[in-house]
């Protein structure tokens, strides 16, 4: 596609559900981005994957987050037993691995823990 | 540690204003720095970006600059407007292949 697709734009869930986000990237870029922004506050990474595998998934921030990449391509970010804490906009970027290239961001998923 | 830190964390200031926001990062080796624009409810943009060898680039009212000797970027945003309200995040890329390293933004708010 022409730019960094995410779904679902919305999602509102009850607490203690699994909720799963998708990104797609831009075709051909091998890096791949997931940051968690809550109200008011900056950007949180969470994880980067690097064709299928993520070298760095230092920012996730509890076992209940997990993500996966497959085919160098979409990417899913699985939240299981959701709290409200977990509520925030699941930012998705991707870009080219080298060069003065940029990272393009997805819209975003706002998710709402109720 | 590659890092990239940004201040302040937030800023307010008046329409028609001037202001500085400040990007300090720790990433070495250094290929080049970004800073993005993320208006309320959408994705970050990106603004411009600096290369090892330049020390200033303007876009329109905003101009930043690179001193890659302190590790140290700046975005001047000149005679602000209310449309200039949004987060302004700043991403450094180190040697290629490697991760790019995103701030935390600085959240600025321009009131009339």
């Amino acid at each position: 596609g022409a730019g960094v697709s995410q779904s679902p734009s919305n999602k509102v869930t009850e607490k203690g559900k699994d909720v799963e986000l998708r990104c797609d990237p831009i075709s051909g870029h091998t890096a791949l981005y997931w940051y968690r922004q809550r109200l008011g506050q900056g950007l949180e990474f969470l994880i980067y994957f690097q064709g299928n595998s993520a070298p760095d998934k230092s920012g996730l921030p509890s076992d209940r987050f997990s993500a996966e990449r497959t085919g160098e391509s979409v990417s899913t970010l699985t939240i299981q037993r959701t709290q409200q804490e977990d509520s925030a906009v699941y930012l998705c970027a991707s870009s080219l691995m080298s060069g003065n290239t940029e990272a393009f961001f997805g819209q975003g998923t706002r998710l709402t823990v109720v | 540690k590659n890092q990239v830190e940004q201040s302040p964390q937030s800023l307010i200031i008046l329409e028609g204003k001037n202001c500085t926001l400040q990007c300090n990062y720790t990433v070495s080796p250094f290929s080049n720095l970004r800073w993005y624009k993320q208006d309320t409810g959408r994705g970050p943009v990106s603004l411009t970006i600096m290369t090892f060898s330049e020390n200033t680039k303007s876009n329109g009212r905003y101009t930043a600059t690179l001193d890659a000797d302190t590790k140290q970027s700046s975005l001047h945003i000149t005679a602000s407007q209310l449309s200039d309200s949004a987060s302004y995040i700043c991403v450094v890329r180190g040697q290629a292949g490697t991760a790019l390293i995103f701030g935390k933004g600085t959240t600025l708010s321009v009131s009339s």
